[in-house]
């Protein structure tokens, strides 16, 4: 079946600091990937769809310069959370759009960022 | 705009029971709708996507059934096991270019040995 990784699994951070997170479709091309965001026992946050080759596009509310999205091929994706506050910590998910068949979409197995 | 909710919530029942999760959406032009489970502090895992042409999907234990005209979908899960204790997710393409996805609320479904 489709695999979505996701790098680091865990990481803890200063404040102030810049964090990347990385995902990414190891057997098929995902034009399209998605950032969610998660916090405890809540349902998934959509933060911003990221396309291939553009810009990504954010959801209302998410600071585009604070979450900084980078999609530099049809099997990576990485987010980067600049200037990380305590507020940030929360658990990151991407997902990954399969080109071809159905559109189905794969998740990663998610990254858990503390901010200290 | 978009809804989807689940019923139940939450749900517990012994080793060995069938077991039916429900999963109802607003408006029923959908492109698929796909089922998930997530394990705490885990990503999510698919298990069914079942195309709009389609009426229902089956993998091992577990079948989902479509019904787009009345806006809903079911996962049956036969003799359930501890190891299908989980949230259950089901989401459904937005009708954009991008087809984000909007999940169900989720049913937390605790089953004991």
């Amino acid at each position: 079946g489709a695999v979505v990784s996701q790098h680091p699994s865990r990481v803890i951070c200063k404040s102030g600091t810049s964090v990347k997170i990385e995902c990414r479709s190891l057997d098929f091309q995902a034009t399209t990937m998605f950032w969610y965001r998660q916090f405890p026992k809540q349902s998934l946050m959509l933060m911003a769809t990221s396309n291939e080759g553009s810009k990504a596009t954010y959801e209302q509310g998410v600071e585009k310069d604070k979450f900084l999205i980078n999609h530099a091929s049809l099997t990576l994706s990485t987010l980067t959370v600049t200037s990380a506050h305590p507020e940030d910590s929360s658990f990151y998910i991407c997902s990954a759009r399969a080109d071809l068949g159905g559109y189905e979409q794969y998740f990663g197995p998610g990254t858990r960022l503390t901010v200290t | 705009k978009q809804e989807v909710t689940q019923i139940p919530a939450a749900l517990s029942v012994p080793e060995g029971e069938n077991l039916v999760l429900n999963c109802s959406f607003t408006d029923s032009a959908i492109y698929n709708l796909q089922w998930f489970r997530q394990d705490p502090g885990k990503g999510l895992t698919s298990l069914l996507l079942i195309q709009s042409s389609q009426r229902e999907q089956t993998s091992g234990r577990l079948n989902a059934s479509l019904d787009k005209s009345s806006g809903r979908s079911t996962l049956y899960i036969a003799a359930s096991q501890p190891g299908d204790s989980a949230t259950y997710l089901c989401a459904v393409p937005m009708n954009t270019g991008f087809q984000k996805l909007v999940f169900g609320t989720g049913t937390r479904l605790l089953v004991s040995p």
